[in-house]
């Protein structure tokens, strides 16, 4: 079965440090991947996918996320954080072949950036 | 341009009512997803439209749950008999095609809340 695990409830970091936001993942076949983002009482928002090529996708506000086959993960990255990233963040994953199409969701890792 | 509205924001209704939530997914988007998100949790699937094709419903809780969308447009989420544990976000979201490459664009939800 396809599922998506994102293993920390919570990142705290401080502001100017980088930022790991990790996410691991089981599916059949190859995976399309995502990463969105809820800031606090706004709608979530798309940050960055891998489809294909290059494992090292870039995405919005500074975002980053490389994609390893052999560790199935896609962890999210920024390499300076800002106070304002502090949001919740979600990993979801849907396989491109058989029969469950379905975008499966992580349950969300809080970002917490502290001044 | 415009992205995908909900409404109403916020709704408060007792304990066996009937409640209907609207989508209106952005213009030339074919897809359409309804989620559901409880506090602390992560998003679940609810039900699915891509084009005329019939809807994707595995995600539904409960037959006291339905959906459906007009004109390939608008999308009505109806709960019957509401219970306390409806009580969530419910969160609409759309995309140019169902096809799995494509982002959802999500809308600011609509929070109900069964007293």
């Amino acid at each position: 079965a396809q599922s998506v695990a994102q293993p920390e409830d919570q990142v705290n970091v401080a502001e100017g440090n980088p930022l790991t936001v990790k996410c691991t993942y089981s599916v059949s076949g190859n995976p399309y991947l995502f990463w969105y983002v809820q800031y606090p009482n706004r709608g979530l928002q798309f940050l960055l996918k891998y489809i294909t090529g290059d494992n090292l996708v870039k995405g919005s506000y500074g975002f980053e996320a490389e994609f390893n086959k052999s560790q199935t993960s896609f962890h999210l990255k920024k390499p300076s954080a800002l106070v304002s990233d502090s949001a919740l963040y979600f990993c979801a994953v849907r396989a491109n072949a058989g029969n469950n199409r379905k975008l499966i969701w992580g349950l969300g890792t809080s970002l917490a950036v502290n001044p | 341009g415009a992205g995908v509205s909900q409404s109403p924001s916020n709704k408060v209704t007792e304990k066996g009512k009937d409640v209907e939530l609207r989508c209106d997914p952005i213009s030339g988007h074919t897809a359409l997803y309804w989620y559901r998100q409880s506090l602390g949790q992560g998003l679940e699937f609810l039900i699915y439209f891509q084009g005329n094709s019939a809807p994707d419903k595995s995600g539904l809780p409960s037959d006291r749950f339905s959906a459906e969308r007009t004109g390939g447009s608008v999308s009505t989420l109806t709960i019957q008999r509401t219970q306390q544990e409806d009580s969530a976000v419910y969160l609409c979201a759309s995309s140019l095609s169902g096809t799995e490459t494509y982002e959802q664009y999500f809308g600011p939800g609509t929070r109900l809340t069964v007293t």
